[in-house]
């Protein structure tokens, strides 16, 4: 597609249940990010797959997060045993190439509200 | 450890005012600067980024910054705004020559009031 697309746009779960949030990232970009958005707190770097190397989990928060890149292409963020304190905007990106000074493109977020 | 710092948490201004926003960072060793903006509803979009050279650059509509290295600074500007410039602006900073992964601060709303 033209851009980094994410779904759901919206997801609303209870408390303890565990969620999937999915990036589609721009056709051929070999990088792609999850970061976090809390009201008040910013872009909060979360994972980072880069080809076929490991990826950098260092920005996950607990255990709980998981998140998995098959084919090099569509990657899955998983949230298990949800909690209030999750509730945020989950923005997915990507760039064409490693090495910092690529333009990383953002998709619009996946909105998640625990409840 | 990197961190980004952005003073201004909110700032209203009226149309045709002059925009600055602050950016400082803490980071051990040369970087990449960008500054992102969020329009209310939409995915954030790069305004502008500062790799090397000159230490002003120039963006998208109008904005340009200023890499001011003993400050460790990456000052916003824009002489002129306008109501379409409501939005959220990011600062951000990776490593020169590490992963492309990006270190936001925390963001300033910026309100412009026609």
């Amino acid at each position: 597609g033209a851009g980094v697309s994410q779904s759901p746009s919206n997801k609303v779960t209870e408390k303890g249940k565990d969620v999937e949030l999915r990036c589609d990232p721009i056709s051929g970009h070999t990088a792609l990010y999850w970061y976090r958005q809390s009201l008040g707190q910013g872009l909060e770097f979360l994972i980072y797959f880069q080809g076929n190397s490991a990826p950098d989990k260092s920005g996950l928060p607990s255990d709980r997060f998981s998140a998995e890149r098959t084919g090099g292409s569509v990657s899955t963020l998983t949230i298990q045993r949800t909690q209030q304190e999750d509730s945020a905007v989950y923005l997915c990106a990507s760039s064409s190439r490693q090495g910092a000074g690529n333009t990383i493109y953002f998709g619009e977020g996946s909105w998640l509200t625990v409840v | 450890a990197q961190s980004v710092s952005q003073h201004n948490h909110h700032v209203i201004l009226s149309e045709a005012a002059s925009l600055e926003l602050g950016c400082n960072y803490s980071y051990g060793g040369t970087v990449n600067l960008f500054w992102y903006v969020q329009y209310p509803g939409q995915h954030l979009q790069l305004l502008l980024k500062y790799f090397s050279g000159d230490p002003l650059v120039k963006g998208i509509k109008g904005f340009e910054a200023e890499f001011i290295k003993s400050k460790f600074s990456f000052n916003l500007r824009k002489p002129s705004v306008q109501w379409s410039d409501t939005a959220e602006y990011f600062c951000a900073v990776n490593r020169k020559g590490g992963a492309n992964n990006l270190f936001f601060g925390t963001g300033t709303r910026l309100t412009v009031i026609p």
